[in-house]
């Protein structure tokens, strides 16, 4: 049974670019978030999509945007980057309602690099 | 705002030594309190979690307890090994919060010596 899955696993970019990150979320799950982790930092909640709705959103700016597809999975786009975009972004997803509302399933993460 | 403060790392133990990283949270009302594990290369795993006071949460030999009277969720193990070596994050979904939306903690870096 496959889990989270992100792509890429690794990418560069420079300021000013725009960035797409992609997550599958774990097979029977239905609901996706995405996190931020600086280096040597927790991670922090950008925001959560259920039914292809953005549905709660942490104290991010508008240039990181997202959405999700009929099939569940998600993308995550963060426009005119600026360095301290550079982190490591992970995808979590679990089931809404039911035994399972309670857990999140991380994915590995995109580690993105701004220069 | 809900909140989560853990102890500083990293930590340094020899194998079989007892473990006690410190969490203690902010929030209001009755958050749900969970344990996640970072190894190298991968992504956060629930290690244990607990949704109500004076509840233990328990998984792979660590252990848990929701303290109220404290706001604290202190991650223990008696015996740790080498494969224990992690990053360790205190996280809480605030009271009728999204499942989606956790807070966590800085981590606390674990390093087990043979």
């Amino acid at each position: 049974d496959a889990g989270v899955t992100q792509s890429p696993t690794h990418l560069i970019k420079t300021r000013g670019q725009q960035v797409t990150l992609r997550c599958s979320p774990k097979s029977g799950h239905d609901t996706v978030s995405w996190y931020q982790q600086a280096l040597g930092q927790g991670p922090q909640f950008i925001f959560q999509y259920y039914e292809e709705e953005e549905r709660q959103r942490g104290n991010f700016p508008d240039r990181f945007s997202g959405h999700q597809f009929p099939n569940y999975s998600s993308e995550l786009n963060v426009n005119a980057l600026l360095l301290g975009d550079s982190a490591l972004y992970l995808c979590a997803s679990t089931l809404a309602g039911g035994s399972g509302a309670n857990v999140l399933t991380f994915g590995a993460g995109s580690r993105l690099t701004v220069l | 705002g809900n909140s989560v403060t853990q102890m500083e790392g990293p930590v340094t133990l020899s194998e079989e030594a007892f473990l006690t990283i410190n969490c203690t949270y902010t929030a209001t009302g009755y958050p749900s309190l969970f344990w996640y594990v970072q190894y190298p290369g991968e992504g956060l795993q629930l290690l244990l979690k607990a949704t109500k006071a004076d509840d233990k949460g328990s998984n792979k030999g660590f252990e848990a307890t929701y303290r109220k009277e404290t706001t604290s969720f202190h991650l223990e193990k008696g015996s740790v090994q080498v494969s224990d070596s992690a990053v360790y994050f205190c996280a809480l979904r605030g009271y009728g919060g999204s499942q989606g939306n956790l807070i966590f903690g800085k981590g606390t870096k674990l390093s087990v010596k043979p």
